[in-house]
């Protein structure tokens, strides 16, 4: 079972304050690192999907990179909203097997007015 | 629209008895998936399927049972084996092809509970 962390476990903000959150995972055989946000109530839904060392997303006020070589990924939420209130998951495939996900435990992100 | 749909929302099964929990998909993905996730703890892997007729042990596969007959569902089954099934599960599936890297789409859910 391949290991795939993310810290902290939860995140307290008030709003307006900008915030980041880490994704760790194996940094060799690499294949895709995806971002999902999963509302209460809701299911997950996917923020991006990042496959080359260095990239860099951006959707709206939230953004990601990635590092393949040291195994870490990085979600940036500047400028916080109640509405970003939500767990942020990752999950980690490699190449032995591109179909098959590693999830982390999550980051809860609670954003209060 | 296109998109998962599993059900029941909720379920509660009785010592002893098995229950199927039905995930069905209209996004003509290849790749589908079953996980289960306990309180404070992540999305966990039981069974995927990467193609119609052919699916594979996730990482905790042991007590549930599964089937690929149809493109479009992938029936999780809780057998009586699994002695600790209070958990919500969640399906989701994806386009599966290599080159794509599309992400997954997951259904709403089922919360399976021991009367």
């Amino acid at each position: 079972i391949l290991n795939v962390e993310q810290s902290p476990q939860s995140l307290h903000v008030q709003e307006g304050d900008s915030t980041n959150f880490t994704c760790s995972f194996p940094s060799s055989n690499f294949y895709a690192l995806h971002w999902y946000r999963w509302e209460t109530a809701k299911s997950p839904e996917a923020l991006f999907v990042m496959t080359l060392n260095g990239d860099e997303k951006k959707k709206g006020r939230i953004s990601a990179t990635l590092n393949t070589k040291e195994g870490y990924s990085y979600l940036y939420i500047k400028g916080s909203q109640p509405e970003d209130s939500a767990t942020y998951l990752c999950a980690f495939s490699g190449l032995a097997n591109f179909n098959k996900f590693y999830f982390g435990s999550g980051t809860k992100l609670n954003v209060k007015p | 629209d296109g998109g998962i749909t599993q059900s029941p929302k909720y379920l509660f099964r009785k010592e002893g008895q098995n229950v199927t929990l039905s995930c069905e998909q209209n996004l003509n993905h290849d790749a589908m998936y079953w996980y289960r996730q306990d309180p404070g703890q992540g999305l966990r892997l039981i069974y995927y399927s990467q193609i119609v007729n052919d699916f594979q042990k996730g990482d905790i596969a042991e007590g549930y049972s599964v089937s690929r007959e149809k493109k479009e569902s992938f029936p999780l089954t809780v057998t009586s084996a699994q002695k600790n099934p209070t958990a919500f599960y969640l399906c989701a599936s994806t386009i599966g092809d290599i080159y794509s890297n599309q992400p997954q789409h997951f259904g709403d859910g089922t919360r399976l509970s021991i009367l």
